[in-house]
């Protein structure tokens, strides 16, 4: 199918990691990625992993990629009250211009 | 902000009338997408461009909407005789490549529209 799965919602306290999950589609995608979306304004891309790449470190995300079950995860560490916002996870499969979004993974951190 | 500009931000029609969402990419950006979003979910494709080419439409789009991109600069996503159905937020990026090579999409604010 073409649907890209996230869980719905995640709940952290401040300081603490949050890791959120996403099954992407194609196994051949090239890149996939994460994307952060607060209230009332659009996408704002966070990070993305090459798929020759296990794993990314960007500040306090790292990025995990299980190419072979097409399981893609974001960890926050040190999760801050700024962090409450929609995450996406994204793919591109091959033969297509479209990037494909998961239903979003609301995180909510809690003081 | 991001660049990308989106007009307007917030639009409210009636079932039947027509509605034009014009978007303002950054000039690198050769290639220009439009999606839209509903409350509760994920960002789902209607339109790519590539300069003024429209080089693919969702499947889902049905022939009420229309989308151009004259000079390969703005764009306008137009909806003919809106539905309820067609209340959502749409969202315009650019596409542009990173250092790394990586294709990446930079977001407007987005036109959110309701449907009386």
């Amino acid at each position: 199918g073409e649907d890209v799965e996230q869980s719905l919602f995640l709940s952290v306290r401040e300081g603490d990691s949050s890791v959120i999950n996403c099954t992407y589609t194609d196994s051949s995608s090239t890149y996939l990625y994460w994307y952060k979306q607060e209230p009332g304004a659009g996408l704002q891309l966070l990070t993305y992993i090459f798929s020759n790449m296990d794993m990314k470190q960007d500040q306090r995300l790292t990025v995990l990629l299980n190419k072979k079950d097409k399981h893609l995860s974001l960890r926050i560490a040190d999760t801050q009250t700024g962090d409450s916002a929609i995450y996406f996870c994204a793919e591109r499969p091959p033969g297509t211009y479209k990037y494909i979004f998961g239903t979003g993974t609301r995180l909510k951190v809690l003081a | 902000d991001t660049g990308v500009s989106q007009d307007p931000r917030h639009k409210i029609t009636k079932r039947g009338q027509n509605v034009t969402f014009r978007c303002d990419p950054i000039s690198e950006h050769n290639r220009l997408y439009w999606y839209r979003q509903t409350l509760g979910q994920g960002p789902e494709f209607l339109t790519y461009f590539q300069n003024e080419a429209q080089l693919e439409k969702s499947r889902l789009l049905s022939d009420r909407f229309s989308a151009e991109r004259p000079k390969g600069s703005f764009s306008t996503l137009e909806i003919q005789r809106t539905e309820q159905g067609d209340s959502a937020m749409y969202l315009c990026a650019g596409g542009d490549r990173s250092v790394t090579g990586a294709n990446v999409l930079t977001f407007g604010a987005g036109s959110r529209l309701t449907v009386l």
